[in-house]
């Protein structure tokens, strides 16, 4: 069975740019997540996807940050303008979730997108 | 603030030893997870464990947790090299947020 998938592993851009990252979930897997992490910290839950709904964005800058999840499969993750503080481990999760059981079941990684702001 | 703090946060321990970390949060939960993150593989799942719970095993993983105390714990027996890794709790809180801790640094010296 194939993982996660994101693309690309690492990304250089400079400030004021925009940048896109692309994770493709594990097949059949309902639930999406984005994550953003910095050295040495967990993961911060950025977006929560259940299907095609973005069930919980409230960590989500959104003066610059936007993200879909089209037919409910892969999904796009963008930042525009970036800014130095953006650099950062960019995480797609994914996870199959059943009605009346949220959360029970484990989160799959993709081997992240490395952001370099300069 | 993170819901979930663990401690401490650098272990190191000689091949052999248990390992014990520790990690407390602030709100109810339905469940909690512990990951693992090394360069090698990426963040991956150890264990689950659900609110209603007090105690699971997975090979050498030992998870307990304490809802009165708001604290879970897990246990590594019989350390490896190979367990040398960043461990991190992951609660689902009860109003349906997933938050990570900050993590465990554990070096297990061969």
């Amino acid at each position: 069975e194939a993982g996660v998938v994101q693309s690309p592993r690492y990304k250089i851009i400079e400030k004021k740019q925009p940048v896109a990252f692309w994770c493709n979930p594990i097949s059949g897997h309902n639930t999406l997540y984005w994550y953003r992490q910095n050295l040495g910290q967990g993961p911060e839950l950025l977006i929560r996807y259940e299907n095609e709904e973005a069930v919980d964005d409230s960590q989500l800058p959104k003066d610059r940050f936007s993200a879909e999840r089209l037919k409910g499969v892969d999904s796009t993750l963008k930042i525009q303008p970036a800014e130095l503080g953006d650099s950062a481990v960019y995480l797609c999760a994914s996870s199959l979730e059943k009605a009346g059981t949220s959360g029970t079941y484990e989160q799959y990684f993709g081997p992240g997108t490395r952001l370099t702001v300069t | 603030s993170q819901q979930g703090e663990e401690d401490p946060q650098a272990l190191s321990i000689q091949e052999g030893e248990n390992a014990t970390m520790n990690c407390s949060y602030k709100t109810s939960i339905n469940n909690l997870q512990w990951y693992r993150q090394n360069s090698g593989r990426g963040l991956v799942h150890l264990i689950l464990i659900r609110s209603n719970e007090r105690e699971k095993h997975s090979g050498r993983l030992r998870v307990t947790l304490d809802t009165s105390k708001k604290s879970s714990s897990l246990l590594i027996t019989a350390s490896r090299a190979a367990d040398t890794a960043s461990y991190f709790c992951a609660t689902r809180t009860s109003y349906d947020k997933v938050i990570f801790g900050p993590g465990t640094s554990l070096s297990v010296i061969p």
